[in-house]
C-alpha cells in the first residue's frame, strides 16, 4: 500500500472557525490532491499541487486554500468552515514522472463535520 | 469537456452471479482508463487500468477493455463473491488529471 495518512481522521468543528487537515505521504511522489466525496456527487478536485509551493485550483475550489511546502505535506485549510463543507475529504498523490502512468493512490479519508 | 458516465446503481447480485458495470467515456486526446474500488470506510484502491485502445486490464478475477471505437471500458467479473461489495469508480485520466465517475455501488448477497 502506498504510503499516505491523513490527519485528523475525524473532526467536529462550528460554523466560522478555521480547519486545517493534513496530508502525508512516505511515498515521494509530484502530485498530490485534495478532493471531497458527497452523497451524489461522486469524487470532485478541491485543489491539487504539481510540486513544492505549486498549485492550482480545481472545480470545488471556493472558500478552500491549500499550501506544500515540503514534498511529502500537502495541507487544506478551510478558512471559515460552513456547514455545506460538511464532507469525506480525501487526500491522493500520484507519480508520472519517469513511469507515463498517472494512477491515483488515495488517503483513509477525514471525516469532518461543520454544526 | 471530458466526461466519465458510468451505470447508476445499486446493483445487486447473487454469489457467483455475472458482473457487469458499463462505463463510457468523452475525451479530446487519448486517456488511460482505470478502475477504482472504495470497500466502506476507506479511500479508493486501484483496481485495474489500460493505457492504449485494445489493451485489456485485469486484477483479482476482474477485467476491462479500453475500447476506443466505443468509448467504454466496461469492468467484467465472472464471479462475484460477497467480498466484492463495493463501489466501483470508473475514471479517464489525460496527464496528472483524472476524472472520476459518480460510482456504482455492488450489492453481492451469499
Amino acid at each position: 500500500d502506498a504510503g499516505i495518512t491523513q490527519s485528523p481522521r475525524h473532526k467536529v468543528t462550528e460554523t466560522g472557525t478555521p480547519v486545517t487537515l493534513r496530508c502525508h505521504q512516505t511515498e515521494n511522489h509530484r502530485y498530490m490532491y485534495w478532493y471531497r466525496q458527497d452523497p451524489g456527487h461522486g469524487l470532485r478536485l478541491i485543489h491539487y499541487s504539481y510540486g513544492v509551493k505549486d498549485t492550482d485550483k480545481g472545480e470545488v475550489s471556493d472558500g478552500y486554500s491549500v499550501s506544500r511546502s515540503k514534498t511529502e505535506d500537502f495541507l487544506l485549510t478551510l478558512e471559515s468552515a460552513t456547514s455545506s463543507q460538511t464532507s469525506v475529504y480525501f487526500c491522493a498523490i500520484s507519480e508520472g514522472v519517469g513511469t507515463g502512468s498517472y494512477e491515483q493512490y488515495f488517503g483513509p479519508g477525514t471525516r469532518l463535520t461543520v454544526t | 469537456g471530458d466526461s466519465v458516465t458510468q451505470m447508476e446503481g445499486p446493483v445487486t447480485l447473487s454469489e457467483e452471479a455475472f458482473l457487469t458495470i458499463n462505463c463510457t467515456y468523452t475525451a479530446t486526446g487519448y486517456p488511460s482508463l482505470f478502475w477504482y474500488v472504495q470497500y466502506p470506510g476507506e479511500g479508493l484502491q486501484l483496481l485495474l487500468k489500460a493505457t492504449k485502445a485494445d489493451d485489456k486490464g485485469s486484477n483479482k478475477g476482474f477485467e476491462a477493455t479500453y475500447r476506443k471505437e466505443t468509448t467504454s471500458f466496461h469492468l467484467e467479473k465472472g464471479s462475484v463473491q460477497v467480498s466484492d461489495s463495493a463501489v466501483y469508480f470508473c475514471a479517464s485520466g489525460e496527464g496528472f488529471k483524472t476524472i472520476f465517475g459518480a460510482g456504482t455501488r455492488l450489492f453481492v448477497k451469499a
